[in-house]
């Protein structure tokens, strides 16, 4: 079975900058999460789809940050402007059930 | 809301040291609690779960028991090696949390030979 995927893996920008992120969850999964995971820090949740429909986004800086899930299957994550905060590693994932698998991240360096 | 506080690192061990890392959880309900790995340079991996109180997680010779009273899910290791040395992230996950995974802040582990 396919895992996560992730692209791209590296992502050096400037502030003010746009960026983008794709993920293509595992096929059949539902559920798909974007986190960030800043340097030392765990995970924190940005925002859940289920299917193509939003399910948590309360903790997406809406001003900046957007993400859409078109035909309930890829995912974009778009920052616009960046700021230099944002520098983190950006991870997808995706869940059928209970256990939810990561793909391996984005790394943003915001400059 | 959820959370999850874990002890900090590093820790550093002698292979086939014991390992625990401590892991307590704050939850409305009854969470499922998971414990990640991070092995240097991949993703985050699933490394065991445990869904309800009194389980027992087990996997890779770690193990984790769902302890309600004490609201922990401390990770236990009886004999380390090199090749566990890597990042472990404590998460719940829970109904009003929609599902979705909150993690603790992580601690690396560092076994020596």
């Amino acid at each position: 079975e396919a895992g996560v995927a992730q692209s791209p893996r590296y992502k050096i920008i400037e502030k003010r900058q746009s960026v983008a992120f794709w993920c293509n969850p595992i096929s059949g999964h539902a559920t798909l999460y974007w986190y960030q995971q800043i340097l030392g820090q765990g995970p924190k949740l940005l925002i859940q789809f289920q299917n193509n429909g939003v399910v948590d986004d309360s903790q997406l800086p809406k001003d900046r940050f957007s993400a859409e899930r078109l035909k309930g299957v890829d995912s974009t994550l778009k920052i616009q402007p960046a700021k230099l905060e944002d520098s983190a590693v950006y991870l997808c994932a995706s869940s059928r059930t209970l256990e939810a698998f990561f793909g391996q991240g984005t790394r943003l360096t915001v400059v | 809301g959820d959370s999850v506080t874990q002890m900090e690192g590093p820790v550093t061990l002698s292979e086939e040291a014991f390992l625990t890392i401590n892991c307590t959880y704050t939850a409305t309900g009854y969470p499922s609690l998971f414990w990640y790995v991070q092995y240097p340079g991949e993703g985050l991996q699933l490394l065991l779960k445990a869904t309800k109180a009194d389980d027992k997680g087990s996997n890779k010779g770690f193990e984790a028991t769902y302890r309600k009273e004490t609201t922990s899910f401390h990770l236990e290791k009886g004999s380390v090696q090199v090749s566990d040395s890597a990042v472990y992230f404590c998460a719940l996950s829970s109904l009003a949390g929609r599902r979705a995974l909150t993690f603790g802040s992580g601690t690396r582990l560092q076994v020596q030979p």
